[in-house]
């Protein structure tokens, strides 16, 4: 498989920064999504990466690693409202029109 | 501007028994997907529809799920008859075009439960 791997849950306070990594495999890599899910709802769009360094969108920014198969997606001044599930998905030269996912990582956030 | 919807938001069947789901992607977005993400696993790709056309229907179980896109507009995928391993939450998304940033837009998902 494509082996799309992150953290299944992890818990930060509210204003602390948090980084959620997501590795992959690198073969055929054509550019990574990172999506925030709330509890029943869509998952809406957040970043995409497909060179690497750094996206920066106002409280959140994703980095990518292509030699590595990695990237992180930040989010600073954290807030209740951003307790959430954030998936990270990646799409590859060969199967273009799809996206491979991870499992999710569920973000509680403390007061 | 709408986004993706789907319906119902939650069917609770019977093995055996049939569901029909249903999308309606964004206005204009000839690529329409649906996944499927059954309890503490992955978001599964199922299959991709250029407008009416199947284009990659290699993530579909089996021969019980049959999706359309009859018109190229709205999308329905059946199942038929259902299995309790079909259970599981059923995603919808749309995109304008495959290149670049284009990213896909998600429906909120049906929940499909089978008894």
């Amino acid at each position: 498989g494509q082996n799309i791997d992150q953290p299944t849950e992890m818990t930060a306070t509210e204003g602390a920064i948090v980084q959620i990594n997501c590795t992959y495999q690198t073969s055929g890599f054509n550019g990574l999504f990172w999506y925030q899910q709330h509890a029943g709802e869509a998952p809406t769009f957040l970043s995409y990466n497909v060179l690497d360094g750094l996206e920066e969108k106002g409280r959140f920014s994703s980095f990518l690693s292509r030699s590595k198969g990695y990237s992180y997606l930040l989010l600073k001044e954290l807030q209740m409202k951003d307790s959430a599930s954030y998936l990270c998905a990646v799409r590859y030269l060969y199967n273009f029109n799809k996206f491979y996912f991870g499992s999710g990582t569920k973000l509680n956030v403390k007061p | 501007e709408a986004g993706v919807t789907q319906f119902p938001s939650h069917s609770v069947i019977e093995k055996g028994q049939t569901v029909t789901l249903r999308c309606d992607p964004i206005s204009g977005h000839d690529n329409l997907y649906w996944y499927r993400r059954v309890m503490g696993k992955e978001i599964k790709f199922l299959l991709h529809f250029v407008k009416e056309s199947k284009q990659d229907e290699s993530g579909m179980p089996n021969n019980r799920f049959l999706a359309e896109r009859t018109g190229g507009t709205y999308s329905t995928l059946k199942v038929q008859p259902a299995e309790l391993e079909d259970s599981g939450v059923y995603f919808c998304a749309s995109s304008q075009d495959l290149q670049g940033a284009d990213e896909q837009y998600f429906g909120p998902g049906t929940r499909l439960t089978v008894t």
